[in-house]
């Protein structure tokens, strides 16, 4: 397994601003996702994010509003950016360890805009 | 968009009482996971189950696959209040590359009555 953490754990934002995600592994992995679950709903994924290449974007999301970066192994970012009130989610990172096996998941950003 | 359909969408029982979640899903896959999300938070991930097995245990959790008719269902046992909790199911596509995400269906809350 992987043990994941990401900063912040929850923000209050107002519309308009931009908010940086962090997604840190306790070990390296290839595989790095980004999910968003809007309230009451299910996950789905924003963008994979590769270590030295730039991330693949999922249909309905665009890297002007969701850039992402993958430094290294252990380490990405998300940035909401121009923030709206439809951008209130939780925001989750998740990682694939090995191959297609399984993929564990960040605590979550919970983040409201108003 | 959602790959997967659970049922029921939510699910109250007795403790001590099983409970059964199927998933339903579209497109070929590699494997199916599923996890639990207790109020909001991270994903918690349960087992999962590759596209060549049948059927899987884990402690009081057992899966079952049904590739012909795309379909998985998870049984809890003796069920406790502390399964209370929504639970998702979750395919990995058979896309090349390994690079794809998970596409996640909409989620069963189950509520454990004492």
């Amino acid at each position: 397994s992987a043990v994941i953490s990401q900063k912040p754990s929850r923000d209050i934002c107002q519309r308009g601003t931009s908010l940086t995600i962090q997604c840190q592994v306790d070990s390296q992995v290839t595989m790095m996702f980004w999910y968003r679950q809007q309230p009451g709903q299910s996950l789905t994924l924003i963008a994979t994010a590769n270590q030295g290449s730039e991330a693949t974007y999922e249909s309905g999301f665009v890297i002007d509003k969701f850039p992402i970066s993958r430094p290294n192994l252990t380490f990405s970012t998300l940035t909401v950016s121009n923030m709206s009130p439809e951008d209130s989610s939780i925001y989750l990172c998740s990682v694939r360890t090995s191959g297609r096996g399984e993929q564990y998941f960040g605590p979550g950003t919970r983040l409201t805009v108003t | 968009s959602q790959q997967g359909e659970e049922d029921p969408q939510a699910l109250s029982i007795q403790e001590g009482e099983n409970a059964t979640m199927n998933c339903s899903y579209k497109t070929s896959i590699n494997n199916l996971q599923w996890y639990r999300q207790n109020s909001g938070r991270g994903l918690v991930h349960l087992i999962l189950i590759r596209s060549n097995e049948r059927e899987k245990h884990s402690g009081r959790l057992r899966v079952t696959l049904d590739t012909s008719k795309k379909s998985s269902s998870l049984l809890i046992t003796a069920s406790r209040a502390a399964d209370t909790a929504s639970y998702f199911c979750a395919t990995d596509g058979e896309s090349g590359g390994g690079a794809d995400g998970l596409t996640f269906g909409k989620g069963t809350h189950l509520i454990i009555q004492p």
